[in-house]
């Protein structure tokens, strides 16, 4: 069963717009990490951010802001004021401590699209 | 630089023709593992080494090989490859160490897109 769910398939945008990546995860572990990862057209993988079980404080770097609620299991990011080279498919992934810590669980991806 | 490096990038094969994906790590990390990229699915895990000669099974680790001899060096083996293998895979080197300032944050290579015909 899938453990990482992001339900937004593709995200279309203009320029300038926010727009919101929703992720909601499974476990049962108390003890877990979330991460978000950008995947741009050329295809490499780039780390935005990871967050443990322990904080649930939200965070802002930049234009990038990430809401972590345990209580709806969920860890969204915000992507505010868009820019075409925000363009790019969002991976949202969960760590857990009963598995191996390297081990990432990934969601299936959100693809943003941002148009000038 | 702190890197993983894949080769080859790109391969075109045909079907039962065993090939080798390398993949080497830089930052002396224990960890180390191969994830498959599908449309609609996400990275799925192949393999892992949590060090040298300890591998083992990631979520979907049929029809593939590895081998962990030095710590650098993770190679993922496809005996013989079929259609269902065409995918972009990638490697990735992790330190591991539960608790640590970079616990879970995985370093990806920049991906090798394989084509089985």
């Amino acid at each position: 069963a899938q453990k990482v769910t992001q339900a937004q398939t593709e995200i279309s945008v203009v320029e300038k717009e926010d727009v919101t990546l929703d992720c909601v995860y499974e476990t049962r572990d108390t003890t877990y990490y979330l991460f978000w990862y950008k995947q741009p057209p050329s295809g490499e993988l780039v780390f935005l951010i990871r967050r443990n079980s322990f904080d649930e404080q939200n965070e802002i770097s930049g234009r990038y802001s990430w809401n972590f609620q345990k209580s709806t299991s969920s860890f969204n990011f915000t992507i505010t004021a868009s820019q075409v080279v925000d363009s790019a498919v969002y991976f949202c992934a969960l760590s857990e401590e009963t598995d191996s810590w390297g081990k990432l669980q990934f969601g299936a991806g959100t693809q943003v699209v941002v148009t000038p | 630089e702190a890197q993983v490096t894949q080769n080859p990038r790109y391969l075109i094969t045909v079907t039962g023709k065993k090939l080798t994906v390398t993949c080497s790590q830089n930052m002396n990390h224990e960890y180390m593992s191969w994830y498959r990229q599908d449309p609609g699915l996400g990275l799925r895990q192949i393999y892992y080494s949590m060090n040298v000669e300890a591998t083992d099974k990631g979520d979907v680790p049929e029809g593939y090989k590895v081998s962990r001899k030095e710590k650098r060096n993770f190679p993922l083996i496809l005996e013989s490859p079929s259609p269902n293998q065409t995918s972009l895979y990638f490697c990735a080197s992790s330190s591991g160490l539960a608790g640590g300032p970079n616990t879970g944050e995985l370093f990806f290579g920049e991906g090798s897109r394989l084509t089985v015909l």
